[in-house]
């Protein structure tokens, strides 16, 4: 069966550091996987998928299907990214499975 | 565009009380899904509906219905409301189709609590 693990709940950083939000799937067809992010008192939105291979507010994230994993990366994170961020794995081409989410805190 | 709306945005129910949350859309999208959302538990799909008049089951759909009669709205139900469906309940919508089937568009949530 399908399935996506994000195993931090938390993660804290200060700003300028690198930001590494971990999402490992587990799916026996082609996988397509995103990330969906939830800003304080915003609506869950989309901010990339790994088709698009595209850089959105500097996050990039790339598909290993060798070690079935989809890390979300900044080089430098800034106080604005501080949201909850959920991978999410695309499957029988109409529904989404997401993990679990992890908080991302950036301190000034 | 309004995107997703839903109704209401708060409700406090007694076990056993009946009570129904509405999505609407102004996309013409095709597809819509009811989430609950839990701590710790992420987004768990309830029920979806891939076109009007169509409904199916998703990973958690014990104790709630789903109505799909106009393409614009889809109504999530609970007959018998328990405590164990205190969540957050969020209505998500989408094009479909081949290009991208998984970009949804979310509602801003419905906190439900049952006492």
């Amino acid at each position: 069966a399908q399935r996506v693990t994000q195993p931090e709940k938390l993660l804290s950083v200060f700003k300028g550091a690198p930001v590494e939000l971990k999402c490992n799937y587990s799916y026996s067809g082609s996988p397509e996987l995103f990330w969906y992010v939830q800003y304080s008192r915003q609506r869950l939105q989309l901010l990339l998928r790994h088709i698009s291979r595209e850089s959105i507010k500097g996050f990039t994230a790339d598909l290993n299907k060798g070690e079935t994993s989809f890390h979300l990366k900044k080089p430098f994170a800034q106080e604005e990214d501080s949201a909850m961020y959920y991978c999410a794995l695309g499957y029988n081409t109409d529904k989404l499975i997401f993990g679990t989410g992890t908080r991302l805190q950036v301190f000034p | 565009n309004a995107g997703v709306t839903q109704t209401p945005k708060f409700r406090v129910l007694k076990t056993g009380q009946s009570m129904t949350l509405l999505c609407a859309q102004d996309m013409n999208h095709e597809y819509m899904y009811w989430y609950r959302q839990d701590p710790g538990m992420g987004l768990r799909l309830i029920h979806y509906s891939v076109g009007e008049g169509t409904t199916a089951k998703g990973e958690v759909p014990d104790g709630y219905n789903v109505s799909r009669l106009k393409k614009q709205n889809f109504l999530l139900g609970l007959e018998s409301a328990a405590p164990s469906q205190t969540s957050v309940y969020f209505c998500a919508s989408t094009q479909g189709g081949p290009l991208r089937p998984y970009e949804q568009y979310f509602g801003p949530g419905t906190r439900l609590t049952v006492t």
